[in-house]
């Protein structure tokens, strides 16, 4: 099936604790991407990636850092978590290129991340 | 420079009656644009896509929207609400043409469908 991965789906931590979540697609897509989802705020880009080894900011990087080493793989860490980073993530991926239409986003089903 | 906005943050609509969830851009360039559902604790699903080709866009589940480039909206319509179609919905908007690798989403709606 395919699909996007993401683990954990809750985690409660502490102030500068570093964390990773972990993003996998089973699709070969070439472009992923993280989100945050706040109240009322919508979903915001925090980085996203056109294909290996290459990736930049999205709206909301500020905190975040990502790599992309294998086509399949997108961690997502905080280096130390702040609490105004508790939020719901969501990872993405697509075919992506070059019309997004052709091509749009699958999501993986979310990280509820609490930072105390 | 790109921005979207839905303008109903909450709408409650009866079973069996239709549904508007309305949506309006802007963009620099002729824009693709998506409607996607969100149920409680899952990830996104795409309902329907415009890609500059017919207006009038068919989805899933008995969506359609229809782009309207006068008024830039791309609103989101079903003729019978079902309880199931309870969710946010977002609307987003990208750049169609070239490599375009940012998407702006709005802040969401969220439907509400009473008995």
């Amino acid at each position: 099936e395919a699909q996007v991965t993401q683990n954990p789906r809750y985690l409660i931590t502490v102030t500068g604790k570093k964390l990773t979540v972990t993003c996998s697609q089973n699709m070969n897509h070439e472009y992923m991407s993280w989100y945050r989802q706040d109240p009322g705020l919508g979903l915001r880009q925090i980085y996203y990636s056109m294909n290996v080894e290459v990736t930049d900011k999205g709206d909301v990087p500020e905190g975040y850092k990502v790599s992309r080493k294998e086509k399949r793989n997108f961690p997502l860490i905080l280096e130390s978590p702040s609490p105004n980073q508790t939020s719901l993530y969501f990872c993405a991926s697509s075919a992506g290129r070059p019309l997004w239409g052709n091509s749009p986003l699958h999501f993986g089903n979310g990280t509820r991340l609490t930072v105390t | 420079a790109q921005s979207v906005t839905q303008l109903d943050s909450h709408v409650s609509v009866s079973e069996g009656t239709p549904v508007l969830l309305r949506c309006n851009y802007s963009s620099s360039y002729s824009p693709s644009l998506f409607w996607y559902v969100q149920h409680p604790n899952k990830g996104l699903q795409l309902l329907l896509k415009y890609t500059s080709a017919a207006t009038l866009v068919k989805g899933i589940n008995g969506f359609e929207a229809e782009f309207k480039k006068s008024e830039t909206s791309f609103h989101l319509t079903k003729p019978s609400a079902h309880m199931s179609d309870a969710a946010e919905y977002f609307c987003v908007v990208t750049p169609y043409t070239g490599t375009a690798s940012k998407l702006t989403f709005g802040t969401g709606t969220r439907l509400q469908v009473t008995l």
